[in-house]
């Protein structure tokens, strides 16, 4: 399997435009996770998805982002309109979710930079 | 919610060095997972300790869940410019939600 797969690898943009981040997680996976990663806050949870049912969307910061799972082998995080300190690098993970063992599968993430 | 602690925030040793990384959470901890990362690229898992007082070794990198279960270190034996990274622990909750917490994160420089 190729693993977590995402594009773009990297994004600029200008502040207003819209945004999208594309995952194909691992085949066979039955849980995926969008995450944010900035210096100054670390690895943060987005939203997670289980047999493509949004569970848990907490992480997301505001209505201008949203996420979507509309089969078991695509995803996509939109930001619209993007903004500035919307910047940081993305990452796509998925897992096969059993009681007791939880490891995730990370992409290689995508860097975005709002100007 | 659980936090998840880790120290020390960055790291600097001479290559052949031994280095130790500690995590701890502030409830207990039903799987606790080590990542690393090197800069530019996604995490990479290294191991999943799941029962008190459990103990597991991959090569040099050694990492260890106290009894009590709510702190793991990681140890690095004779420490190599490949171990260079930045080096995350994340936790399960327990129960049915699929999700880990992170930690903020190690950052090791190892120097020649």
């Amino acid at each position: 399997d190729a693993g977590v797969i995402q594009s773009p690898r990297h994004e600029v943009t200008e502040m207003g435009q819209e945004v999208t981040l594309r995952c194909k997680p691992i085949s066979g996976h039955n849980s995926l996770f969008w995450y944010r990663q900035t210096m100054m806050r670390g690895l943060e949870l987005l939203i997670y998805f289980n047999n493509n049912v949004p569970i848990d969307d907490s992480g997301m910061p505001e209505d201008r982002f949203s996420a979507k799972m509309p089969n078991a082998s695509f995803s996509t995080l939109k930001i619209q309109p993007s903004e500035p300190r919307d910047s940081a690098v993305y990452f796509c993970a998925s897992s096969l979710f059993l009681a007791g063992y939880n490891e995730q599968f990370f992409g290689p993430g995508t860097r975005l930079t709002v100007l | 919610s659980q936090e998840l602690e880790q120290s020390p925030q960055s790291l600097i040793v001479q290559e052949g060095k031994n280095l130790t990384i500690n995590c701890t959470s502030s409830k207990t901890l039903y799987g606790l997972y080590w990542y690393k990362q090197k800069y530019g690229e996604g995490l990479i898992f290294l191991m999943m300790l799941q029962k008190g007082g459990e103990e597991k070794s991959h090569e040099k990198i050694t990492a260890k869940l106290d009894e009590k279960k709510q702190q793991s270190s990681l140890h690095i034996t004779a420490s190599q410019p490949s171990h260079a990274g930045i080096y995350l622990c994340g936790a399960d909750g327990g129960g049915t939600a699929s999700k880990l917490t992170f930690g903020t994160g190690t950052r090791l420089q190892v120097t020649l």
